[in-house]
């Protein structure tokens, strides 16, 4: 079976700090790795998704970046943090190809102060 | 217009009751519709997802597909307090991402 695992769990910053949040899925080979979003009593904003290793789609512009250095490894990053930056952040992934079905990890609690 | 719209709710529903949730999404092209639970301070589960017009059941709980009317719903039937979250409906089209509405928050009453 698979399983998706997310750390830290959570996280209090500084504004203008960096960020490194990382997403692992075993059990299974070159997932669709995806990071979102969730303000406080928000939905769920898509950042970006990756299908292979070294290709990220990007869908909203700021100040994030992802990377995938691995197949089954997703990375989310800032260089400094802004406020707005605070929420929920998930990682999910789905087979490859066009299975749509996503499966959410315990997802990254982040506070920027 | 938002492209997949719920309910922000809160709906309350006594124990027992059929609890029902509504989605809308504007996507003509949308393939497949999930419908994810949320629990307080948790991350989103799949509940279950449908492809086809018509209902889908999962023990206590029937997904509905009507496509002309681009609306899909959740029912919980003898609804338990331990029911209580956020329900999310998600919408896919020809892309790999999903679309996802605000959710909708269901209370069940002891």
């Amino acid at each position: 079976s698979q399983t998706i695992h997310q750390w830290p769990a959570t996280l209090v910053q500084p504004v203008g700090s960096p960020l490194s949040l990382e997403c692992t899925v075993e059990g299974t080979s070159n997932p669709n790795l995806y990071w979102y979003r969730q303000a406080a009593g928000r939905g769920l904003q898509l950042l970006f998704y990756s299908v292979g290793i070294g290709q990220i789609s990007s869908e909203v512009p700021q100040n994030l970046s992802a990377s995938r250095p691995q197949d089954r490894q997703f990375i989310l990053s800032s260089k400094k943090l802004l406020l707005s930056d605070s929420g929920f952040y998930l990682c999910a992934w789905s087979f490859p190809g066009v299975i749509k079905t996503q499966y959410f990890g315990p997802g990254t609690r982040l506070l920027v102060l | 217009q938002k492209e997949v719209e719920q309910n922000s709710g809160p709906l309350s529903v006594p124990e027992g009751a059929i609890a029902s949730l509504n989605c809308t999404y504007s996507d003509r092209g949308s393939q497949s519709f999930f419908w994810y639970r949320q629990y307080s301070g948790k991350s989103p589960e799949l509940i279950m997802f449908i492809y086809s017009n018509g209902d889908k059941e999962d023990g206590r709980f029937t997904a509905q597909l009507n496509k002309a009317s681009q609306y899909v719903s959740l029912l919980i039937r003898d609804s338990q307090p331990s029911d209580s979250a956020t329900y999310l409906c998600a919408v896919s089209g020809s892309a790999r991402q999903l679309t996802f509405g605000s959710g909708t928050q269901l209370t069940v009453l002891p």
